[in-house]
């Protein structure tokens, strides 16, 4: 079975420059998960898909994010503009229940 | 609001010692605490699960135990490896959201 698929795994862009990541989750998954993780730090959660609709998107810096779970199976996640502050990792996750995540590689942004 | 602390930050040990992660976390409160395994530049690895109700989960050379009402939890790493080397994650799931709250993580270093 396919784990959680993202892409692009790196990506370099200078600041005010918009960028968007994409997710395919694991096959049957109704929940899918957005984290940001800066450098030595855990990932935090951006925003939490039940199928098409956002049902936790309270940490999701709404002037510059966006996400989209279009027909509740991949996801997109774009920043416009990107600032220096958004160089990090961004992790997809998915589960079919409320106890175990899966999670993909990743995206690791820089902005110059 | 859940707070996930780990210590040591980064530990360095010679292949075959015995070591131990510590992890704690504010409100004890939680369904269930996972410890995850992250090596550079790829996702997360589920390594261990103990839900709320046990106290301990083994697998192959890696035993967690969790002690809900002081809000703390160990890994424990039998005759480590230089396999063994990545950064190891603790989290928590607790909430009406049931939000996955990690620790910063623990660096491990296993010296040939």
């Amino acid at each position: 079975e396919a784990g959680v698929v993202q892409s692009p795994r790196y990506k370099i862009i200078e600041k005010k420059q918009p960028v968007a990541f994409w997710c395919n989750p694991i096959s049957g998954h109704n929940t899918l998960y957005w984290y940001l993780q800066n450098l030595g730090q855990g990932p935090e959660l951006l925003i939490r898909y039940e199928n098409e609709e956002a049902v936790d998107d309270s940490q999701l810096p709404k002037d510059r994010f966006s996400a989209e779970r279009l027909k509740g199976v991949d996801s997109t996640l774009k920043i416009q503009p990107a600032e220096l502050g958004d160089s990090a990792v961004y992790l997809c996750a998915s589960s079919s229940g409320p106890d175990t995540q899966y999670f993909g590689p990743g995206t690791r942004l820089t902005v110059l | 609001k859940q707070e996930v602390t780990q210590i040591p930050a980064a530990l360095s040990v010679p292949e075959g010692e015995n070591l131990v992660l510590n992890c704690s976390f504010t409100d004890s409160a939680i369904y269930n605490l996972q410890w995850f395994r992250q090596d550079p530049g790829k996702g997360l690895t589920s390594l261990l699960l103990i839900q709320s109700s046990q106290r301990e989960q083994t697998s192959g050379r890696l035993n967690a135990s969790l002690d809900k009402s002081s809000g703390r939890s160990t890994l424990y790493i039998a005759a480590s490896q230089p396999g063994d080397s990545a950064t190891y994650l603790c989290a928590v799931l607790s909430g009406s959201a049931r939000q996955l709250t990690f620790g910063s993580g623990t660096q491990l270093t296993v010296l040939p």
